[in-house]
């Protein structure tokens, strides 16, 4: 089954404690892209990955880090957690004309920065 | 660069009622247009897509929206509201040759028995 996996589903942590939520697709897409989304403010993007090794910001990527290793992964990395980054968070990917065929998104995460 | 906007963050209708969410969107160049579908501790859905074929899409579940360029809009409506709709949509917006895509607030449709 065509999916974007995320995990974990759910995450409380505290305050500067480092954190990677990890994020897998199976379909071969080049693009992937990571999504907080906001009571009121719907998704904002974070970053997001044209391919392996290429990564740029989005429109709130700081407190944010990424890598693309590979095609199939992109973990988000919480190098030091602070509670207004206590969201939810999606992953998403698309084949190279993501503007055309729209995105496959993950089930999200749920974290709480205590 | 574009945008959208949904009016109205809630929505509330009866079974068997008409469903309207709105989608109005910003574009400098003509867009690609998506709704998207969000059930409780899901992720995003794909509902449907206008991509400059028709200019009324049909979707899944009975959902359809029409593109409008003289309004800017992008409406998604279903006849008859079923329980099961009740969800969060949202309308996002993309240029051509483009991934960059824009999501709008959220409209939470409620169903009333």
């Amino acid at each position: 089954e065509a999916q974007v996996t995320q995990n974990p589903r759910y995450l409380i942590t505290v305050t500067g404690k480092k954190l990677t939520v990890t994020c897998s697709q199976n379909m071969n897409h080049e693009y992937m892209s990571w999504y907080r989304q906001d009571p009121g403010l719907g998704l904002r993007q974070i970053y997001y990955s044209m391919n392996v090794e290429v990564t740029d910001k989005g429109d709130v990527p700081e407190g944010y880090k990424v890598s693309r290793k590979e095609k199939r992964n992109f973990p988000l990395i919480l190098e030091s957690p602070s509670p207004n980054q206590t969201s939810l968070y999606f992953c998403a990917s698309s084949s190279r004309q993501a503007g055309l065929y729209g995105y496959t998104f993950g089930s999200g995460t749920r974290l709480t920065v205590v | 660069a574009q945008s959208v906007t949904q009016l109205g963050s809630h929505v509330s209708v009866s079974e068997g009622a008409l469903v309207l969410l709105r989608c109005n969107y910003s574009s400098s160049v003509p867009p690609y247009l998506f709704w998207y579908v969000q059930y409780p501790n899901q992720g995003l859905q794909l509902l449907l897509k206008y991509t400059s074929a028709a200019t009324l899409v049909k979707g899944i579940n009975g959902f359809e929206a029409e593109f409008k360029k003289s309004e800017t809009s992008f409406h998604l409506t279903k006849p008859s509201a079923h329980m099961s709709d009740a969800a969060e949509y949202f309308c996002a917006v993309s240029a051509r040759n483009n991934n960059d895509m824009r999501f709008g607030a959220g409209t939470r449709l409620t169903v009333k028995p």
